[in-house]
């Protein structure tokens, strides 16, 4: 079983719409967590970290639940320009070192 | 200000031939990362370096993969006799606190 386990999709929605994707890290000692933005042939961005008491970035919300270990991240109203790969991101639990730990990726097609 | 650079962009190998990658970070930052990316799948950690020390080679696939950062900054990932399997994006971050900046990645192609 993967660290980090993502629904690859790929998600189509129309501009506009609603996107949610979620997330599962089976490492309970980690410790921090992110959500990463790869375009296409491009390296991965960072797009926000995760806090457990939830924190908003504009259109992006993104929460995570200790307890069952899970990390959410909700896209509102679409634009083209959000097609892209969403990577979870936790960072190790087991070392002070902060390698991450990505999961697979999530591929957003938002269409007109 | 500049970012991470990573050279060559692009490497086309035969297999058994040794290459090396190249990676700049951004000046001042501690801490480097190489990551490697098969297709389709999300970057795996390989190894981490703060200032020229190796702290952690853990992800690095075979011994056939060495990595060095003598003076603590530009780092080099060199892979030896190079196999099909390794054909990837190799990825270099760098960090001063805890966001990972990536450089644009080299595409390896072993033939």
């Amino acid at each position: 079983r993967k660290e980090v386990e993502q629904d690859p999709g790929p998600f189509n929605v129309p501009e506009g719409a609603t996107v949610a994707f979620n997330c599962t890290y089976s490492n309970s000692a980690s410790q921090s967590f992110f959500w990463y933005r790869q375009d296409c042939r491009k390296e991965p961005k960072l797009l926000m970290s995760v806090y457990s008491s939830g924190n908003e970035d504009g259109r992006f919300t993104a929460q995570l639940n200790r307890a069952s270990q899970y990390i959410s991240l909700l896209i509102r109203d679409s634009k083209l320009s959000d097609s892209a790969t969403y990577l979870c991101v936790v960072n190790s639990g087991s070392s002070n070192t902060g390698k991450l730990i990505f999961g697979q990726g999530t591929t957003l097609q938002v269409k007109p | 200000g500049a970012g991470v650079s990573q050279s060559p962009r692009y490497k086309v190998a035969k297999r058994g031939q040794d290459v090396a990658l190249r990676c700049d970070p951004i000046s001042g930052h501690v801490s480097l990362f190489w990551y490697q990316q098969a297709l389709g799948q999300g970057p795996e950690f390989l190894t981490y370096f703060q200032n020229e020390a190796q702290l952690d080679k853990s992800g690095l696939p075979s011994d056939r993969f060495f990595a060095e950062r003598p003076e603590g900054s530009v780092s080099t990932l060199k892979i030896q006799r190079t196999q099909q399997e390794d054909s990837a994006v190799y990825l270099c971050a760098s960090t001063q606190t805890h966001e990972q900046y990536f450089g644009p990645g080299t595409r390896l192609t072993v033939t």
